[in-house]
């Protein structure tokens, strides 16, 4: 079964820094890859998503991710964080074909300071 | 808007007394799923529906029940809750359509609490 690890639980950043935010999967076959986004009171939301092709992926709000097949990788970036990106982030994988279910990992807290 | 429902957003209930959470649905997806979700852990998938068939997690407790009457509801079930069963319960939906596309649209959870 595919697992996936989030090293960084907890992430404080100021308004302007940027963000990295890793994400490795263990699965040695191919995989859909996704960021999901979850702010304070709201509901889980896709952020972006790989399933093929360029593998910097770009998705809402300015955020993108590198898929890094050797490094079995998916790590989150935006340039200039924003208060208003304080959430929790959760990578998650899937095995490609068919229907496969999707492995969450334990997410990261990101809280950005005024 | 097409939306994932979930009712209630808060239940309390006591130990061992039946709850049923409940989720609708109006994007007409063909897959349902209930996850887990504990304070500082990844969402925890228990069980899923592919249309009407359901699909159960080999780790998911028999506790654990769950009804889909119809494309539009699912239903979980706790048949004798304990107090390891508090957590956020998630519902999401996706449409699958054979290719293995599969993101997910989620609900906006029922916070369970065992007393």
């Amino acid at each position: 079964a595919q697992s996936v690890s989030q090293h960084n639980h907890h992430v404080i950043l100021s308004e302007a820094a940027s963000l990295e935010l890793g994400c490795n999967y263990s699965y040695g076959g191919t995989v859909n890859l996704f960021w999901y986004v979850q702010y304070p009171g709201q509901h889980l939301q896709l952020l972006l998503k790989y399933f093929s092709g360029d593998p910097l992926v770009k998705g809402i709000k300015g955020f993108e991710a590198e898929f890094i097949k050797s490094k079995f990788s998916f790590n989150l970036r935006k340039p200039s964080v924003q208060w208003s990106d304080t959430a929790e982030y959760f990578c998650a994988v899937q095995r490609s074909g068919g229907y496969q279910k999707v492995t969450f990992g334990t997410g990261t807290k990101l809280q950005v300071i005024p | 808007d097409a939306m994932v429902i979930q009712n209630p957003r808060y239940q309390v209930t006591q130990f061992g007394k039946p709850v049923t959470l409940s989720c609708s649905q109006t994007l007409n997806h063909n897959v349902m799923y209930w996850y887990q979700q504990k304070s500082s852990q990844a969402p925890k998938l228990l069980f899923h529906y592919y249309d009407k068939d359901f699909n159960n997690e080999a780790d998911t407790p028999d506790n654990f029940q769950s009804r889909r009457p119809n494309t539009s509801f699912c239903f979980l079930d706790i048949r004798s809750p304990g107090l390891g069963d508090a957590a956020m319960y998630l519902c999401a939906t996706s449409r699958e359509i054979g290719g293995g596309y599969n993101e997910q649209f989620f609900g906006p959870g029922t916070r369970l609490t065992v007393l």
